[in-house]
């Protein structure tokens, strides 16, 4: 069992500001880095999917990098919005294609 | 992107009732699904995968005769919890992946478990 670990578990921000959080995970066997948006009493949405160390994914004011030698990932949120308000789901998966994922970071957008 | 359609969202039951747990795939052929538990503040644990048309294999711990994967279409996998006792009450969830599988999963909205 690979063990993905996510920081903070959950942080409350003011509109407006950026933020960041990190996924952690083993290099070894290291496939593929996923991060999904997760609303409540929704299905987790699939944000990015990475897998070349140096990877850097953007999707409107969200972006990802990707270090598999030191292995983390940071998603990062520019001026942040209540409707970003979500758990962050990171999963890493292993050459056999098996989804390891952390508890997730958990964001809350104060209007 | 694809959709996943999971129900029940709640369901409450007496302890030693079974319980059934619907995941759909809605506009394509799921030939892999995956079942998931969450505990409180933990994360996803993959329970077993099924593919359509054969057994499906458990992780290890997971009891596969208390928690029946049935994946008899290319659009539909259920998940019975046999007897349920209040140690089962989770927040459980189905993903999918398409044919061709390009690795992405597609989740269920999942269901909560409450057994009293």
């Amino acid at each position: 069992i690979l063990n993905v670990e996510q920081s903070p578990q959950s942080l409350h921000v003011q509109e407006g500001d950026s933020t960041n959080f990190t996924c952690s995970f083993p290099s070894s066997n290291f496939y593929a880095l996923h991060w999904y948006r997760w609303e409540t009493a929704k299905s987790p949405e699939a944000l990015f999917v990475m897998t070349l160390n140096g990877d850097e994914k953007k999707k409107g004011r969200i972006s990802a990098t990707l270090n598999t030698k030191e292995g983390y990932s940071y998603l990062y949120i520019k001026g942040s919005q209540p409707e970003d308000s979500a758990t962050y789901l990171c999963a890493s998966t292993n050459t056999g294609n098996q989804f390891y994922f952390g508890t997730g970071t958990s964001l809350t957008v104060i209007p | 992107g694809a959709v996943v359609s999971q129900h029940p969202s709640r369901v409450i039951c007496k302890s030693g009732t079974s319980v059934k747990i619907e995941c759909r795939s809605l506009d394509f052929q799921a030939t892999t699904m995956f079942w998931y538990r969450q505990f409180p503040k933990q994360s996803l644990m993959l329970m077993a995968t099924s593919n359509e048309g054969s057994k499906a294999t458990y992780e290890q711990g997971v009891e596969k005769d208390k928690f029946l994967i049935n994946h008899a279409s290319l659009t539909l996998s259920t998940l019975t919890v046999t007897s349920a006792h209040p140690e089962d009450s989770s927040f459980y969830i189905c993903s999918a992946t398409g044919d061709p599988g390009d690795g992405e999963l597609f989740f269920g909205e999942g269901s909560r478990l409450t057994v009293l």
